[in-house]
Formats: C-alpha cells, structure tokens, sequence
C-alpha cells in the first residue's frame, strides 16, 4: 500500500498558466480532503470530496480554483491563471469512512509562482 | 467551531533533553493527531489518539479527554528531531471545514 500519493512534488508556473495538482488517495479510501500551507502559516482545509461529490468546498477561494475527485483515477486541484500568492504547499488527505479512522496525508505538491 | 491551541510556539533545547508540547482545544473531538513537518517536507502522521498515552520509539503522545488537552512528549531529543510539530483536532462532523483543525505548529529546535 504506497500511502497517499501527491504529485508532482514540486511543481514552477509563470503567472497566468494554470497549475493542476493530483492525488492519489490510499487504495480503499474514497474520501479525500486538500488543505493549503501559505508560507510561515498553518494548515487551512481548501475541499473534501468523496468519489465524483464535492461535500464541502466552503476553503476554496470563489474564482480560479476547482477541484474533482472522478470515479476513476485520482483527485485533481486545479488553479487557473495562477498569481503569486497562489505560492504555497497543498497536501492532500484520505480516509476510507469520512472520519478520523485511517487519515493518512500525502507529502505534498510545492507549488511556485514565478 | 474548534479552536486548537498550541504551546510553546517555539522551543530550542539542547540534544538530551526531555521535551514535551502542549496542545488544547475546545469543543469535544473524536480523535486528536499529532503530525510532524520537516522544513520544506511533507507531513507525518505521528500518532492520531483518542484516549489514554501512545507510544513509539521515544516519541509518547498523551489525551485527557475530560480537560480537552494532549502532550507531546520526546525522550532522549535528538537534532533530527528538530521540525515543526503540528496538533490536529478532528470532530465528528465527518469532515469538511469543521472536521480537522489544525494548530499553528510548534517550532522545535534540538541543539547537538
């Protein structure tokens, strides 16, 4: 079992392209949440979605960002015509019941806005 | 909605020392994480408990559930384990913005 997967780890994106992020969750686990790190601050929850659901996206800002989770393959984070302040790390979670049971975190994808 | 707080902020000891870390919160949880991040690096599950004392190699992760606070503990610090340690506060409300709080982390500093 090779644990969450997030890639790619680092990922450079000149301002106004746009940067996709994907993660594989734990083989077994259908819900999956995406957290974003700024730097110099905490975690904050962004999205959680389970299989081809959004449940709650209330962490995503209103424009640019999207976020899907299909019924096959894995979850992707999607940030159209990124800006600077979109610099951060994002790591994705999973679980196999939507509780505390089996939360595992990926690694992360470094996002940079050059 | 949870609050999650954590103490020290910042904490620099010498290789040896006994440290521990602090972490409350305010509303009843189903499960409390305690998580390490290396600077630049991903995050680690250290231990996710819902009752008593864990235990793993030096670290030992400890809830009351009652007075709404857990500690962690590291034996025998070691420079390698100077990171950010990070408390994770999950409800029952299965998920979503209210399901994981997370705290501001505590910066650990081991000095050889």
């Amino acid at each position: 079992n090779a644990g969450v997967m997030q890639n790619p780890r680092h990922l450079v994106r000149r301002r106004g392209q746009e940067a996709r992020l994907r993660c594989s969750p734990m083989k077994g686990h259908s819900h999956v949440y995406w957290y974003r790190q700024l730097p110099e601050e905490g975690l904050k929850f962004m999205v959680y979605l389970q299989k081809e659901n959004i449940i709650d996206e209330s962490g995503m800002p209103k424009e640019r960002f999207s976020a899907e989770f299909p019924k096959e393959g894995p979850s992707i984070l999607r940030i159209q015509q990124v800006v600077r302040g979109d610099s951060a790390a994002y790591f994705c979670a999973s679980s196999p019941t939507g509780n505390s049971y089996g939360y595992t975190f990926g690694s992360g994808t470094r996002l940079t806005v050059v | 909605k949870n609050e999650v707080e954590q103490s020290p902020q910042n904490l620099t000891a010498q290789e040896g020392e006994f440290i521990t870390i602090n972490c409350s919160y305010s509303v009843g949880i189903s499960a409390l994480h305690w998580l390490q991040q290396h600077p630049g690096g991903g995050i680690v599950s250290l231990f996710m408990l819902s009752s008593g004392k864990k235990k793993h190699g030096r670290l030992i992760a400890t809830i009351n559930i009652q007075e709404k606070h857990s500690s962690l503990h590291i034996t025998a610090s070691h420079p390698r384990d100077s990171a950010v340690y990070i408390c994770a506060a999950f409800s029952d409300s299965g998920g979503g913005a209210d399901g994981l709080t997370f705290g501001k982390g505590t910066h650990l500093i081991i000095q050889p």
